[in-house]
This record gives structure tokens, sequence and C-alpha cells, in this order.
């Protein structure tokens, strides 16, 4: 069965800190991968994704995530956080041709100001 | 566009009690899903439906049920709520399960007593 695992389940951080939140994946096959991002009191929004070509994948408010498929990661960076990037990030993934994402047990970021 | 609409936003069951999560989407998406928020496991996902009329289980499907009579409609039935069954409750569109991304509704908040 696929899994995802997120390494840390809380992150604290200053801002202008780097960010690196890590996400394996258990699935041999083609995958798709996702970042969502759950902000205090509010739904979850796709942060970036990752289907297919170039392996570093740009997403909005400056994320980005390299996957690495020899590693079965999906690692999120940005290299300077801002207060505003305090939330949850979960880390997603679906074969292809499988309908249904599978989560990690999310990472909680806080950032001080 | 509305997006992924959810109510109620929260609700307190007694044991025993049954209620509808609704659920409605107005992006013509033919796949939907619900899923359920524990804290530190990520989302499950409980039931989902390819189009109208076709519903599939998924994780987590035991003590809910569910249909998909219109394309923009998919109600979750807790028939007899249990203790466990107290999480938050988000529903789920895409255009189709392969290489889309999932567009979250806010979610509800249930507690059972």
């Amino acid at each position: 069965a696929q899994s995802v695992s997120q390494h840390n389940h809380h992150v604290i951080l200053s801002e202008a800190a780097s960010l690196e939140l890590g996400c394996n994946y258990s699935y041999g096959g083609t995958v798709n991968l996702f970042w969502y991002v759950q902000y205090p009191g509010q739904h979850l929004q796709l942060l970036l994704k990752y289907f297919s070509g170039d392996p570093l994948v740009k997403g909005i408010k400056g994320f980005e995530a390299e996957f690495i498929k020899s590693k079965f990661s999906f690692n999120l960076r940005k290299p300077s956080v801002q207060w505003s990037d305090t939330a949850e990030y979960f880390c997603a993934v679906t074969g292809r041709g499988y309908n249904k994402l599978i989560f990690g047990a999310g990472t909680r970021l806080a950032v001080h100001p | 566009n509305a997006g992924v609409t959810q109510t109620p936003k929260f609700r307190i069951l007694k044991i025993g009690q049954s209620m509808t999560l609704q659920c409605t989407q107005d992006m013509n998406h033919n796949y939907m899903y619900w899923y359920r928020q524990d804290p530190g496991m990520g989302l499950k996902l409980i039931y989902y439906s390819v189009g109208a009329g076709i519903t599939d289980k998924g994780e987590v499907p035991n003590g809910y049920n569910v249909s998909r009579s219109t394309t923009e409609d998919f109600p979750l039935r807790l028939e007899l709520a249990a203790p466990s069954q107290t999480s938050v409750y988000f529903c789920a569109s895409s255009y189709s399960g392969r290489d889309n991304e999932q567009f979250f509704g806010p979610g509800t908040r249930l507690t059972v007593l």
C-alpha cells in the first residue's frame, strides 16, 4: 500500500531562516506528488505539484520542491520564511491512474518574527 | 465560482444521533471526495465518487455512507454517531482523478459527546 512519511511534525523558525520539510513516499510506480498548505482557520490549498518533467518544481509564495526518484523524496523548500508562512504543510501522493490522494501526517510550521 | 462549499461549519452530536454533512461544488468536477482530519494523522479518505451514481470506499469508510445523485452534490451521512467520529471533515473535488489538483472545502468540525 502507498504511504507518505513527513519527518518533522513541528518546526519552529525565525523569520528569514531557510526551510526544508522532508517528505518520503512508498510507491514503486509513476507518481504524482503534491504539497498542500493549511493556514490557521482555512482549508487546504495547493502549494505546488509534480507530474513529470523538471524535477525542481516552483510553487506559489516562493516555495519549491525537488523530486528525487532514487530517494522516493519530494522535499519542500523556501530560502527565507515569513511570519505569514505559519501553517500546516501536507505532502500527498497518488499513483498515475490511481484516483486517491494519500496524505502524510503533516508538519506544523511556526515562524516567529 | 464559490468552489467547494460545506455545511454546517460546526456541529455537536450526541452518541447515537445521525446527521448529514453537505458538500456542493460548482466547478462541474466529476470526482468528489470526503476526508477526515485528525490531529497528527493527516487526512484519511472516507469515500469518493467518480461521477453521479458511482461511489467507492476509501481508507476509513466504516460508520459512514454517501450518495451522489448529481454532479454537484456529495453528502456524507453518519447514521449512529460515535465519539471516534469526532474530527474535522473535508470535502474535495477534482476534474478527474488522474493528474488533477483537488480543491478543498472549508471543513466541518464535528464533535460527538
